[in-house]
């Protein structure tokens, strides 16, 4: 069963905000919310993860709700490279069966 | 650092022959994965291992094995390949708790 539900995919103009929301209802007190991103064929890559804080850094913010069942990644300004297939996971400390879902897949448009 | 690097790049296979697709990564990372992505799919975990001399299934392990000889190393083996394992095959690595660093990709095509 799919721990996380996204949306399909997402358009943003480049230099907006892209805020990208994820679904995690069932999401237990120990389980961490990772971000990955793909681009294009490449191998993911590892973006941001949060717990019950939000984080912030040098590539985007986690917001995480109160009751933890929702997230958003926040892409402050996106760029034309900032084109690729988000991907929400949700893992506890000591799993490491990541589950990729679908993801959404952001289309930053010019 | 090269971080993760996956030998071959691509690789085409006939029905029935064996390859190793050979993965290694140079940030002692005790953790590494295997995955398969087909296309227009998420990743899906073949076989991971938490450290050198063990390996676990993931979810779709049958029709390929895993070999954790070095901590460095990774190796996942075909032994008889099928038209279904045609895919894009990804390796990563992760400290015990981290995120995880991926490979750039094995393209196999099994016709």
């Amino acid at each position: 069963d799919a721990k996380t539900t996204q949306p399909t995919s997402m358009d943003c103009a480049e230099g907006r905000a892209a805020n990208l929301p994820c679904n995690h209802s069932t999401i237990s007190g120990n389980e961490y919310v990772y971000w990955y991103r793909q681009i294009h064929s490449q191998g993911p890559q590892y973006i941001i993860h949060g717990l019950k804080n939000n984080e912030t850094n040098e590539m985007a913010s986690l917001i995480i709700t109160e009751d933890r069942k929702s997230s958003t990644l926040i892409l402050p300004h996106a760029t034309l490279r900032d084109t690729a297939v988000y991907y929400c996971i949700v893992i506890d400390n000591y799993g490491q069966n990541f589950v990729f879902g679908p993801g959404t897949r952001l289309s930053v448009l010019p | 650092n090269a971080g993760v690097t996956q030998t071959p790049k691509f690789r085409v296979l006939k029905t029935g022959q064996s390859m190793t697709l050979l993965c290694a990564q140079d940030m002692n990372h005790e953790y590494m994965y295997w995955y398969r992505q087909d296309p227009g799919m998420g990743l899906r975990l073949i076989h991971y291992s938490v450290g050198e001399g063990t390996t676990a299934k993931g979810e779709v392990p049958d029709g390929y094995n895993v070999s954790r000889l070095k901590k460095q190393n990774f190796l996942l083996g075909l032994e008889s390949a099928a038209p279904s394992q045609t895919s894009v095959y990804f390796c990563a690595s992760s400290r015990i708790l981290g995120e995880q660093y991926f490979g750039p990709g094995t393209r196999l095509t099994v016709t």
